[in-house]
């Protein structure tokens, strides 16, 4: 069965900065992978998704996320980050039924 | 516009009692499922349904049923089973058979406590 790992709980940067929130699945095939984000008592919002192709995908708010079979990760980022993006992020892959990592909750400093 | 409606928001449940979360969408999605949230631990799903008068268990379905009686509407019921129902509860829809367009929408959730 498929699994995602997002290997950091927490990560905190400052207003401006760049951002990188790691993903690494675990699936036997083509994997079918997506980034989701969760504000407070809020329900997930797609933000981008990889089937095919190019691996690097542009997403919703200025997201991309790069696709690195070797790697088996799907790194999700964002060059300058604005206090808006303080939210939670959940990876997940999907082969079936959608799997979800734990998550990576981020904190903006101003 | 199209979306899924969960009611109510917040829920609290007394020890012993049944209580039913609802779901309904209007996107004309085929499948929808229902996610448990719980601190650190991430989405984990508990059932879902491909088609109507059709469903099957996740990873986490005891003490917990389901019914897709409509195409629109996926109640979730939190039976006096389920020994530590407190969490956050997310219902999602998807089309169905195309992996390719499985992205899911959710519904903002319920918050349901014992009291």
């Amino acid at each position: 069965a498929q699994s995602v790992t997002q290997p950091d709980i927490h990560i905190t940067v400052s207003e401006g900065a760049s951002l990188e929130l790691r993903c690494n699945y675990s699936y036997g095939a083509t994997p079918y992978l997506f980034w989701y984000v969760q504000s407070p008592g809020q329900g997930l919002q797609l933000l981008l998704k990889y089937f095919s192709g190019d691996t690097l995908v542009q997403g919703i708010k200025g997201f991309e996320a790069e696709f690195k079979r070797s790697q088996s990760s799907f790194n999700l980022r964002k060059p300058s980050v604005h206090w808006s993006d303080a939210a939670e992020y959940f990876c997940a892959v999907s082969g079936g039924d959608m799997r979800f990592g734990a998550g990576t909750r981020l904190t903006v400093k101003p | 516009d199209g979306g899924i409606t969960q009611s109510p928001k917040y829920l609290f449940r007394k020890e012993g009692q049944n209580v039913t979360l609802s779901c309904e969408q209007n996107l004309n999605h085929d499948a929808m499922y229902w996610y448990r949230q719980d601190p650190g631990q991430g989405l984990r799903l508990i059932y879902y349904s491909q088609i109507v008068n059709d469903f099957q268990k996740g990873d986490i379905a005891e003490g917990y049923s389901v019914s897709r009686e409509k195409k629109e509407s996926f109640p979730l019921t939190v039976t006096s089973a389920q020994k530590n129902p407190t969490a956050f509860y997310l219902c999602a829809s998807s089309v169905w058979g195309s992996l390719a367009d499985r992205g899911y929408t959710f519904g903002s959730g319920t918050r349901l406590t014992v009291v």
